[in-house]
């Protein structure tokens, strides 16, 4: 099975900071790679697809890169509305996916 | 619009069973699939299975194999997700998500959640 990690587990970031959060895969996953972002009591949203593909909708301040076993996900300016948990999920082994552990975004 | 819109909240005892429903609109349902995702309290998003809405093939996570039995019902774009011999730790919210087939497979829409809460 495909294992997932992140990092940090969490952070404390003040608005207008640039924000990156890692993630690594436990084998190569090529760019199948996904970001999410859930708030609290809320389903999570689909950010990113393939790694960098920006999904429908979601601003360009975020942005995903990597490929193989490293990945991240950059918010180049932080808004007061991305303060929330974001989580990487692979889709190498699909249909089978895992997601990471997650990594918690608050205000400083 | 995309709509996906799960049944409401249960409350079940150890060792009964939950079906949540997952009815999809918006979309033309067996072109896609549909994964559900559960997250108990203070937890991660932990993938559950998946299901072909076209042809009804399904998979697994290994750790609720012969628990766990996901269904659709293409005449109403319902899917279900039926959790056999309930645990306290199967207390979670349990999400639907439309899965989108493009060579690189991902969830696109959610429904809203379900509470299923396991006491006794």
């Amino acid at each position: 099975d495909i294992q997932m990690t992140q990092s940090p587990s969490s952070l404390s970031a003040s608005v207008g900071d640039r924000v990156t959060i890692t993630c690594r895969a436990s084998q190569s996953i090529s760019s199948y790679l996904n970001w999410y972002q859930q708030k609290p009591g809320k389903a999570p949203k689909l950010l990113i697809y393939a790694a960098s593909s920006l999904q429908s909708g979601v601003p360009s301040r975020f942005s995903g890169s990597g490929s193989g076993t490293d990945f991240t996900l950059t918010i180049s300016s932080l808004q007061p509305e991305d303060f929330a948990t974001y989580y990487c999920q692979q889709s190498y082994s699909t249909p089978i996916f895992t997601f990471g552990p997650g990594t918690k975004v608050d205000i400083k | 619009q995309v709509q996906l819109v799960q049944s409401g909240a249960e409350v079940k005892k150890p060792g009964a069973s939950v079906k949540v429903s997952c009815k999809a609109s918006g979309y033309t349902f067996t072109s896609y699939g549909i994964s559900w995702v559960r997250q108990a309290p203070g937890q991660g998003l932990e993938w559950m299975g998946w299901i072909s809405a076209y042809n009804g093939n399904t998979n697994y996570a290994q750790k609720l194999q012969g628990r766990v039995t996901m269904t659709t019902d293409t005449s109403t774009s319902t899917a279900y997700m039926e959790l056999r011999s309930l645990r306290s730790d199967d207390t979670a919210v349990y999400y639907c998500a439309r899965m989108k087939y493009s060579g690189y497979d991902y969830f696109d829409y959610w429904g809203q959640g379900t509470l299923v809460t396991v006491s006794s």
